[in-house]
């Protein structure tokens, strides 16, 4: 069964920094893309970013919003994806959901974790 | 940037059929997929590349696109539909889109 778990979120101030783990299972996670999702209160998915297999290079891209600020990488080893988040804004507020990416859609979701961006 | 439109609200009545829209340029050339999030839960993936279906998904679950409008269509409405919903496409100058999102309420 295909698990992936979000670890790592919580309140922290404007302008900090945050790293976000998801650990994943059952699959071979280096074959797979993985790909971050927000969802701020209320409001509908956004795409955060995403990070290739190493068999297409391990390249990430990113959503025009957090380029420059977040950085997506990848432990095969561990089979965990992280997301981490600098100079953090108070719109970055939302639920954080890693999903597995297939083909440029996301077949899995984690439950997510909330991050809250505040004073 | 590429965006994607979807109406805010559909209702449906028990049993009958709903149409959720997801309009963008020339969607009709890209791969849509639909996503359904009920209250307090994840996201689950419903239909891919326009007309696909996961496994454990209902065959009352269907899509189609063409032109400048692709459809999730739900037949048979059940209670248990009620959520909402997103579509999404990949786009090469704006990479993962998702549309605005639909609330299906079941009457």
């Amino acid at each position: 069964e295909v698990q992936l778990v979000e670890s790592g979120g919580g309140l922290v101030q404007p302008g900090r920094s945050l790293r976000l783990s998801c650990t994943a299972s059952g699959f071979t996670f280096g074959d797979y893309a993985m790909s971050w999702v927000r969802q701020a209160p209320g409001k509908g998915l956004e795409w955060v970013g995403f990070i290739r297999s190493k068999a297409y290079g391990g390249t990430t891209e990113y959503a025009a919003s957090v380029k420059g600020r977040f950085t997506i990488s990848r432990d095969d080893s561990k089979s965990i994806a992280y997301l981490q988040m600098n100079s953090l804004k108070t719109e970055d507020t939302a639920v954080y959901y890693c999903t597995r990416a297939v083909q440029f859609y996301f077949d899995y979701w984690g439950q997510g974790t909330l991050v809250t961006v505040s004073s | 940037s590429y965006e994607l439109t979807q109406p805010l609200s559909v209702s449906v009545a028990l049993g009958q059929t709903a149409r959720i829209t997801c309009g963008g340029n020339n969607i009709g050339s890209k791969n849509v997929h639909w996503y359904q999030q009920k209250p307090g839960q994840a996201p689950v993936l419903v239909i891919y590349r326009d007309s696909n279906r996961p496994s454990g998904i209902p065959e009352r679950f269907s899509g189609s696109n063409s032109g400048n409008t692709a459809t999730l269509t739900i037949s048979r409405a059940q209670a248990g539909d009620e959520a909402d919903y997103y579509c999404q496409v990949w786009d090469s100058s704006t990479a993962d889109v998702f549309g605005t999102g639909t609330k299906v309420t079941v009457l």
